[in-house]
């Protein structure tokens, strides 16, 4: 069985800062990794996806993450963040095949401050 | 762009009601699942259907059940809607193991 664990629950960050939001899976086979962003009373939206290939990723909003195999783990970066990055972020891990897809870890709500 | 419509943003129900939460997608995808999203939990699968009339459980599927009639459609059904069941329902649509595609969401408040 697979697993996701977003490390933090609640990022804050200050307007025109780095940041870096943490997820790490467990699986016994080969995963394809997912981030979603979810705005305030919306569905998700995908960020960006690793399947296979570069294990730097880049999405949209100027977001990017890394496929770590060694340490399991995909956490998501920004260089510069907005106020409208302000939403909750979802790490997501399936396996590729399977029609039972994604599993979630519990998010991360991260807000950016003026 | 893929669509996946859910035909209600907010509903309101009584205790005992039979509820229907109806998703719709546009581009042919064989998988579709309904899930539930509570503060601190993440987002839970309840069921999910990987062809019409096809339907396997998920993780929390008591108390709901689905329909799939058509490839595009898969419905939610609380038999009995209860207030822990007061919950916001997304619906998602894929084709392959490649990411899903989401609705914009139920929050669905039984009182």
């Amino acid at each position: 069985a697979q697993s996701v664990t977003q490390l933090d629950s609640q990022v804050p960050v200050f307007e025109e800062a780095p940041v870096e939001l943490r997820c790490n899976y467990s699986s016994s086979v080969s995963v394809y990794l997912f981030w979603y962003v979810q705005y305030p009373n919306q569905g998700l939206q995908l960020l960006l996806k690793y399947l296979s290939g570069s294990t730097l990723v880049k999405g949209i909003n100027g977001f990017e993450a890394e496929f770590n195999k060694s340490q399991t783990s995909f956490h998501l970066r920004k260089p510069s963040v907005h106020i409208s990055d302000t939403a909750e972020y979802f790490c997501a891990v399936s396996e590729p095949g399977s029609a039972r897809q994604l599993t979630f870890g519990s998010g991360t709500q991260l807000t950016v401050l003026p | 762009d893929v669509k996946v419509t859910q035909s209600s943003r907010y509903l309101v129900k009584r205790t005992g009601e039979k509820v229907f939460l109806e998703c719709v997608q546009d581009m042919d995808h064989e998988n579709m699942f309904w899930y539930r999203q509570d503060p601190g939990l993440g987002l839970r699968l309840i069921y999910f259907s990987y062809d019409v009339k096809m339907k396997e459980k998920g993780d929390i599927p008591e108390g709901y059940s689905v329909s799939r009639e058509k490839k595009e459609r898969f419905s939610l059904i609380l038999e009995s809607a209860s207030t822990n069941q007061t919950s916001m329902y997304l619906c998602a649509s894929t084709k392959g193991g490649r990411g899903a595609f989401f609705g914009q969401g139920t929050r669905l408040t039984v009182v």
